[in-house]
């Protein structure tokens, strides 16, 4: 699986927009961007997933670049509880093999 | 269930002790798999199901891990003889079907993990 690029922390002000870029820039053309996020002491949570389109669900938004060698998480309304570690991850098409989690960014929100 | 369940939530072992590990995936979830996280670190792969074959079996560490899922349901990861830098969180996840079709279909969903302290 193509390796992905995360800084290592951000901080984001409560109520603003919290946008988690990520960089993946030997992915192949069957292989999806999956974003993960993980709060302290439970276990990840499935965010959102995309393969070229820019896709938007109840949690989330993630923008693809045209050529698919990154990614931007944008979270519109960040709260106190987005507070997390956010994994970028990407992923063949139809794989039903093991996610591979990097280092992932830890994004802060303040109050 | 509604979600993936494991348990102990937390473990103590000395030293050389066995331990066993439990996870509940969602019903009808084909594909179970294990992971390590160690503090500060992302999780790392262990092995994987689907059904009650074990497809996967790369990342266990050493002979001392085993996994079964006999039935195809609940998982069980046991490590014999505990060694200090097996102290990790062990998660579990499971996705609903293994490979192929929809890649929404694929999405893990993880438990909260089982915290091994070992002594």
């Amino acid at each position: 699986d193509a390796k992905t690029t995360q800084p290592p922390s951000m901080d984001c002000a409560e109520g603003r927009a919290a946008n988690l870029p990520c960089n993946h820039s030997t992915i192949s053309g069957n292989e999806y961007v999956y974003w993960y996020r993980q709060i302290h002491s439970q276990g990840p949570q499935y965010i959102i997933h995309g393969l070229k389109n820019n896709e938007t669900n109840e949690m989330a938004s993630l923008i693809i670049t045209e050529d698919r060698k990154s990614s931007t998480l944008i979270l519109p309304h960040a709260t106190l509880r987005d507070t997390a570690v956010y994994y970028c991850i990407v992923r063949p098409s139809g794989s039903a093999r093991q996610l591979t989690f990097g280092s992932g960014t830890q994004l802060t929100v303040l109050p | 269930g509604a979600g993936v369940s494991q348990s102990p939530r937390y473990k103590v072992a000395k030293r050389g002790q066995d331990v066993a590990l439990r996870c509940d995936p969602i019903s009808g979830h084909v594909s179970l798999f294990w992971y390590q996280q160690a503090l500060g670190q992302g999780p790392e792969f262990l092995t994987y199901f689907q059904n009650e074959a074990q497809l996967d079996k790369s990342g266990l560490p050493s002979d001392r891990f085993f996994a079964e899922r006999p039935e195809g349901s609940v998982s069980t990861l046991k490590i014999q003889r505990t060694q200090q830098e097996d102290s990790a969180v062990y998660l579990c996840a499971s996705s609903l079907i293994g490979g192929g079709r929809s890649s929404g279909a694929n999405v893990l969903t993880f438990g909260a993990g089982s915290r091994l302290t070992v002594l």
